[in-house]
């Protein structure tokens, strides 16, 4: 299996407060990629990253920031969060963008009250 | 119209049955094409890649059909643990960056 950790596993916090995910892998591989997956949705991408200090938004990038600072690294941050973003979110990795396969991580769980 | 869809199933089988399930994308320049395995509250994991040759397995077959835009995984003989969450995922690497995730679909294979 893919190096990839993912902290906190569980979290319950409140609405209108600050949340910070954090992805880290031990592959050295160049792209990291956020996720959630909720009910009938799929996984959606957040935003991704194409290297250090190289972030992008992905689809549903509003109410979320990322952050970069070192290869193995990749920080999801709820400014404030809300009810609508309780989800499941996975941080993916691959060597290149679209052909290569991603590896995901085991998923945090977050619950906005 | 949703980019990538899939039957959500679920899908109940007998051990021992062959299920295919099918997924549909819409944007014809999507270059790479994968199916993904997700287990009840874990991760999704590459199962297999979709060529467009087709491609076998052991028991997995996965046939892409460009002309028509759809994808589709066939499972013979199967097993109690092929139970589980089937994504179909499809990547288009020259539209800027853009992997879609179908929502999935739900096999439940019973003794």
């Amino acid at each position: 299996d893919a190096g990839i950790t993912q902290s906190p596993r569980h979290k319950v916090t409140e609405t209108g407060t600050p949340v910070t995910l954090r992805c880290h892998q031990t592959e050295n591989h160049r792209y990291m990629y956020w996720y959630r997956q909720d009910p009938g949705h799929g996984l959606r991408l957040i935003h991704y990253s194409y290297g250090v200090k190289d972030t992008d938004k992905g689809e549903v990038s509003d109410g979320y920031s990322v952050s970069r600072s070192k290869t193995e690294d990749f920080l999801l941050t709820l400014e404030s969060a809300t009810s609508s973003q309780t989800s499941v979110y996975f941080c993916a990795i691959s060597e290149e963008a679209g052909e290569e396969t991603q590896y995901f991580g085991p998923g945090t769980r977050l619950l906005v009250l | 119209r949703k980019e990538v869809e899939q039957d959500p199933g679920p899908f109940n089988v007998p051990e021992g049955a062959t299920v295919a399930f099918n997924c549909t994308y819409s944007n014809s320049a999507s270059q790479s094409f994968f199916w993904y395995r997700q287990d009840c509250r874990k991760e999704p994991k590459l199962l297999m890649s979709v060529y467009s040759s087709g491609n076998e397995d052991g028991r997995f077959t996965a046939q892409l059909n460009r002309a028509s835009q759809y994808i589709s995984l066939l499972i013979r003989d199967s097993k109690l643990s092929d139970s589980a969450t089937y994504l179909c995922v499809v990547s288009d690497q020259y539209e800027g960056f853009k992997t879609i995730f179908g929502a999935g679909t739900r096999l439940f294979v019973k003794a």
